[in-house]
């Protein structure tokens, strides 16, 4: 599968701990994008790298989370002393800045914070 | 930021009917407007999109339609099927190149 994807699919934790996902885009896609997407909702933005740079960080992220993409390819979102109201899907994104038109989504992490 | 409305939250139409769903968006410098189509569980998929030099395109069963002047664009499904049932955001993408999605349309096609 050539496709984004992500890891794991869903997580069950507690809350207070801390937890982090992994995605990894589609090969030579040099912007990836993390979006919230809470039930009966659409997708947030979060955040979004273009290579390794990390340009732009909604004010949906908290200072529990921070997002990283060293080598400009998977990215990992880490998120410190979850609370309930973290509870959502995950879904990561890729695009090819050369060929911007699309975003091509991930399967998704389902989190739940119990 | 960038703003985007989505109406109706939900939409039944009898198999054979078309659907419309209209959305706007408050960013006059948004200039691209992707569809998602989202199957229960599954990961969003783009079905079509516009870009602002554009008025209308159409792909089949599909039509977007977009007024800059007004800051609307809608999403026009012909001839439904059982399988057009799904969620369907759009979206609305300015120069900074992140996407502002709608809340959804749970449209739900009956045999």
């Amino acid at each position: 599968d050539t496709g984004v994807s992500q890891d794991p699919r869903h997580k069950i934790t507690k809350r207070g701990q801390n937890v982090t996902f992994r995605c990894d885009p589609i090969s030579e896609h040099n912007r990836l994008y993390w979006y919230r997407q809470t039930l009966g909702q659409g997708p947030e933005f979060l955040t979004y790298f273009q290579n390794e740079a990390q340009l732009e960080k909604s004010r949906l992220l908290s200072d529990r989370f921070s997002a990283e993409r060293p080598k400009g390819s998977f990215s990992t979102l880490e998120i410190q002393r979850t609370e309930q109201g973290d509870s959502a899907m995950y879904l990561c994104a890729s695009a090819d800045l050369a060929v911007d038109n699309e975003q091509f989504f991930g399967p998704g992490t389902r989190l739940t914070v119990l | 930021g960038e703003n985007v409305e989505q109406h109706p939250s939900t939409l039944s139409v009898q198999e054979g009917d078309s659907a419309v769903i209209k959305c706007t968006y408050s960013d006059s410098a948004s200039n691209y407007f992707p569809w998602y189509k989202q199957e229960l569980g599954k990961r969003p998929q783009l079905i079509i999109d516009i870009r602002s030099n554009v008025g209308e395109k159409k792909d089949q069963r599909i039509a977007v339609t977009l007024n800059k002047t007004a800051k609307h664009f809608s999403l026009h499904i012909t001839e439904t099927q059982p399988e057009d049932s799904a969620v369907y955001f759009c979206a609305a993408r300015s120069n900074d190149y992140k996407l502002s999605f709608g809340a959804g349309t749970t449209v739900t096609v009956r045999a």
